[in-house]
């Protein structure tokens, strides 16, 4: 059983820019949760993505968006990058335990630097 | 929406010592508590969980956290702590109408030899 998997790993853009971020599920997962890390802070949730409808937003601007794939795979996209916008991108699969909680595995993360 | 605080950003404890990390979370609702670490440069992994049952919940490495309603708290804590648990460690909270986590802000754990 494969876990999370993200790419690329490392990633350095322009202001303005567009960029794409990938992330494939761990086997078995259908919940996929996208994260931003900035240096030194805790992840934020940016949105989630369930059987590929968007299931949930935090507070970031329109210009973060998503998709997931028939095979449960996901992409980030963030229109008109800022500088704000360097940080940890984390990917999360999750499953609905028999307790009723979620359980969230965690990618490596991408780092996007934006100059 | 949840609030976490980690009241500690940054501990130093010296090897074999005990520690404690402390993590308040802001609802009295029902809730998932989690406790993940990050090493350098890697994503999270996930420490230990409490779901429901027992509110001390242990991991395999020797952490272990209890959950108490009432001060709306989870604490993690380590009787004698090695020089490989140096680490970021992040207390995360979702509400059982959700599956949104919030994450506090993180502890960094530094263990002195």
């Amino acid at each position: 059983e494969t876990g999370v998997t993200q790419s690329p790993t490392h990633l350095i853009k322009t202001r303005g820019q567009q960029v794409t971020l990938r992330c494939s599920s761990q086997s078995g997962h259908n919940t996929v949760s996208w994260y931003q890390q900035a240096l030194g802070q805790g992840p934020q949730f940016i949105f989630q993505y369930y059987r590929e409808e968007e299931n949930g937003r935090g507070n970031f601007p329109p210009r973060f968006s998503g998709l997931q794939f028939p095979n449960y795979s996901s992409e980030l996209n963030v229109n008109a990058l800022e500088l704000d916008d360097s940080a940890l991108y984390l990917c999360a699969s999750s499953y609905l335990t028999s307790l009723g909680g979620y359980e969230q595995f965690f990618g490596p993360g991408t780092r996007l630097t934006v100059l | 929406a949840q609030s976490v605080t980690q009241l500690d950003s940054q501990v130093p404890v010296f090897e074999e010592a005990p520690v404690e990390l402390r993590c308040n979370y802001s609802s009295s609702v029902s809730v998932y508590l989690f406790w993940y670490v990050q090493y350098p440069n890697q994503g999270l992994q996930l420490l230990l969980k409490y779901l429901s049952g027992s509110t001390l919940v242990e991991s395999i490495n020797g952490f272990e956290a209890e959950f108490n309603k009432s001060q709306t708290s989870f604490h993690l804590r380590k009787p004698s702590v090695h020089i490989s648990d140096t680490a970021e460690y992040f207390c995360a909270v979702s509400e059982n109408t959700g599956n949104q986590f919030y994450f506090g802000t993180g502890t960094s754990l530094t263990v002195i030899p």
